[in-house]
């Protein structure tokens, strides 16, 4: 039984090209997150929903845009892909917004733009 | 501006002794802290926490200590196990309303436990 899962795993794509990542969680959680590790392996928080509404957004280039259609979904959409968008996006969910509720990551998304 | 540094890439660490992580953050507002354990091709997976009205939190094996005036917290691993060979990720979050949770990460320590 998975509890956050991405899809896909891997992600090869050229410059300019508009790619979809989906997560979904099954544990019920009403908050859920992206985040992105880039080449120097720091994990930097980039959105979060909740209740299907967005709380975080951080300063992300607007070519990045989240969408939540239920509680239990949280997809990334990313237009005209760049050489820098190159990394590992994670999902995350947890119970609630506050401090102490543990957030459960998915397994990541490689994302290499060629 | 990194608010949170984990000045050390890499541990290595006999089975059966003590491994140290190490963990330095800047922001003050910073109130809770937690530790993050990541196995390759998998997402971090929650270790342990500590808030900072205390400056110990014990979880079997798994200590962490916090000391606020150095902006400091460390996480020990007693006795240390080849199944703990994992990146440990230090994170620390803003207890106030505003923060909806944000988690400010470092960027991780490899350890490595031989056997």
């Amino acid at each position: 039984d998975t509890a956050v899962s991405q899809t896909p795993k891997y992600l090869v794509t050229q410059m300019g090209n508009d790619k979809s990542i989906k997560c979904e969680q099954n544990l019920g959680h009403d908050t859920m997150y992206w985040y992105k590790q880039d080449s120097k392996k720091f994990l930097k928080i980039m959105f979060s929903y909740n209740n299907k509404e967005l709380i975080i957004n951080e300063t992300v280039p607007n070519r990045f845009s989240p969408k939540s259609p239920d509680k239990a979904h949280l997809n990334l959409h990313i237009n005209s892909l760049e050489l820098g968008d190159s990394a590992v996006y994670f999902c995350a969910s947890s119970h609630g917004t506050h401090v102490g509720y543990e957030q459960y990551f998915g397994p990541g998304t490689r994302l290499t733009v060629t | 501006d990194q608010q949170v540094k984990q000045n050390s890439p890499s541990l290595s660490v006999q089975e059966g002794r003590i491994s140290i992580l190490n963990c330095d953050y800047t922001n003050s507002m910073f109130d809770y802290f937690l530790w993050y354990k990541k196995y390759p091709a998998e997402g971090p997976t929650f270790l342990i926490s500590i808030s900072s009205i205390k400056d110990k939190n014990e979880d079997g094996r798994f200590t962490v200590f916090l000391n606020k005036s150095a902006k400091h917290l460390s996480l020990h691993i007693v006795p240390s196990q080849p199944g703990d060979s994992a990146v440990y990720f230090c994170a620390a979050s803003e207890a106030g309303g505003t923060s909806y949770g944000k988690l400010t990460f470092g960027q991780g320590t490899i350890l490595t436990v031989h056997p």
